[in-house]
């Protein structure tokens, strides 16, 4: 699996969009962007993933570089309770392999 | 509301017991996984197991085993607990062997052995 880079830690003003970056540079064609967060004493909770098209839910956006070496989480409005470590974890698909998780950036969400 | 589920929030241990952790999912999936996460160091994959009675080594196997009898239940035994096993141990499943779908992880136990 890739490796991936994620800035340590982030603030945000409650209210405005974080953009959380994450550098993949060595991504394969196959692999895909995942993301997930943990808040504090939870277990990881899954966000987002894409392979080259961005995406979108209800929690999240998720934007990747057309040459795939880069993606953005944006929260478009953050709240406190998104409080928590962001991780970003590039994968094969197709594969039964284990998810490899970082440190992530920690998101402090401020009033 | 799908749910993975361990057995403990939180356990204390003495040095040398025999440690079961366990972990039900109530989704049907095949994978499941055992992490254990401690502070600078993010999540560390232990085992995981992709069916019944089937099992593989992750990234740090030395010191446990598991154990998975049936599709909804993933054990992760420590066969004589230490001091360094002293962590947060997270228990994970996913749907399918594509790994398309996102990982759902339960609330953690949190083990200190002493």
């Amino acid at each position: 699996d890739a490796k991936t880079t994620q800035p340590p830690s982030m603030d945000c003003a409650e209210g405005r969009a974080a953009n959380l970056p994450c550098n993949h540079s060595t991504i394969s064609g196959n692999e895909y962007v995942y993301w997930y967060r943990q808040i504090h004493s939870q277990g990881p909770q899954y966000i987002i993933h894409g392979l080259k098209n961005n995406e979108t839910n209800e929690m999240a956006s998720l934007i990747i570089t057309e040459d795939r070496k880069s993606s953005t989480l944006i929260l478009p409005h953050a709240t406190l309770r998104d409080t928590a470590v962001y991780y970003c974890i590039v994968r094969v698909a197709g594969t039964a392999s284990k998810l490899t998780f970082g440190t992530g950036t920690r998101l402090q969400v401020t009033l | 509301d799908v749910k993975v589920t361990q057995s403990s929030r939180y356990l204390v241990k003495r040095t040398g017991e025999k440690v079961f952790l366990e972990c039900v999912q109530d989704m049907d999936h095949e994978n499941m996984f055992w992490y254990r996460q401690d502070p600078g160091l993010g999540l560390r994959l232990i085992y995981f197991s992709y069916d019944v009675k089937m099992k593989e080594k992750g990234d740090i196997p030395e010191g446990y085993s598991v154990s998975r009898e049936k599709k909804e239940r993933f054990s992760l035994i420590l066969e004589s607990a230490s001091t360094n096993q002293t962590s947060m141990y997270l228990c994970a499943s996913s749907p399918s062997r594509t790994g398309l779908m996102g990982y759902t992880f339960g609330s953690g136990t949190r083990l200190t052995v002493v």
